[in-house]
């Protein structure tokens, strides 16, 4: 099955600062989605995003099918942003999405 | 503002019990999900939905069933609850005609403790 390797595997930022979280993925995708988790288990839907590149607000992400990756940018962060970031994937119509370990960020004021 | 709707966050059950957990969405959506979550393991599936009365199997089936007998409610039903069962339960919905390739919205979370 599809591997999904997600880096870092935790984050610790400084309110303000940037960072990009990357995720890998060992075969062709048709489905690749980005969710936050906040430190209360709340699972929140970021992108859909199986190619190309999408922004909301202070969150941007950018897939680059041919090449197995996909990359999530944070900007200028904030202490909400904390908890853990979790990129998932499939293949096909009937794959299961399959979740990376996550990143787990922490943003201190 | 569209919600899945889980009704309860924390549950404490006794090994052998019957558990049920209801999940509840307003979007008219087809496609319903249940996952557990554990710690070093991510997210698994465990059963989904395309429909009313339609189910099939996730990653993880085994000690667990499920109801869909209207739309907008998934049950998942763990028949004999059992020790290793105590884990945060997930479920979510995606929109119409994309199955699996769906946007996924997941509800808050059911935490279940089997004792």
């Amino acid at each position: 099955g599809i591997q999904v390797e997600q880096s870092p595997p935790d984050l610790i930022l400084q309110e303000g600062a940037n960072s990009t979280l990357r995720c890998n993925f060992s075969d062709s995708v048709n489905n690749l989605q980005w969710f936050h988790q906040n430190p209360w288990g709340q699972l929140i839907n970021l992108f859909y995003i199986p190619s190309g590149t999408k922004q909301n607000g202070r969150l941007s992400a950018t897939t680059v099918a041919t090449e197995r990756y996909s990359l999530l940018y944070i900007s200028s962060s904030q202490t909400t942003d904390s908890g853990v970031y979790f990129c998932a994937v499939t293949r096909g119509s009937q794959g299961n999405l399959i979740f990376g370990k996550g990143t787990k960020l922490s943003v201190k004021p | 503002d569209v919600k899945v709707t889980q009704s309860s966050r924390y549950l404490v059950k006794r090994t052998g019990e019957k558990v049920f957990l209801e999940c509840v969405q307003d979007m008219d959506h087809e496609n319903m999900f249940w996952y557990r979550q554990d710690p070093g393991l991510g997210l698994r599936l465990i059963y989904f939905s395309y429909d009313v009365k339609m189910k099939e199997k996730g990653d993880i089936p085994e000690g667990y069933s499920v109801s869909r007998e209207k739309k907008e409610r998934f049950s998942l039903i763990l028949e004999s609850a059992s020790t290793n069962q105590t884990s945060m339960y997930l479920c979510a919905s995606s929109p119409p005609g994309t199955g699996l390739l769906g946007k996924l919205l997941f509800g808050s979370g059911t935490q279940l403790s089997v004792l």
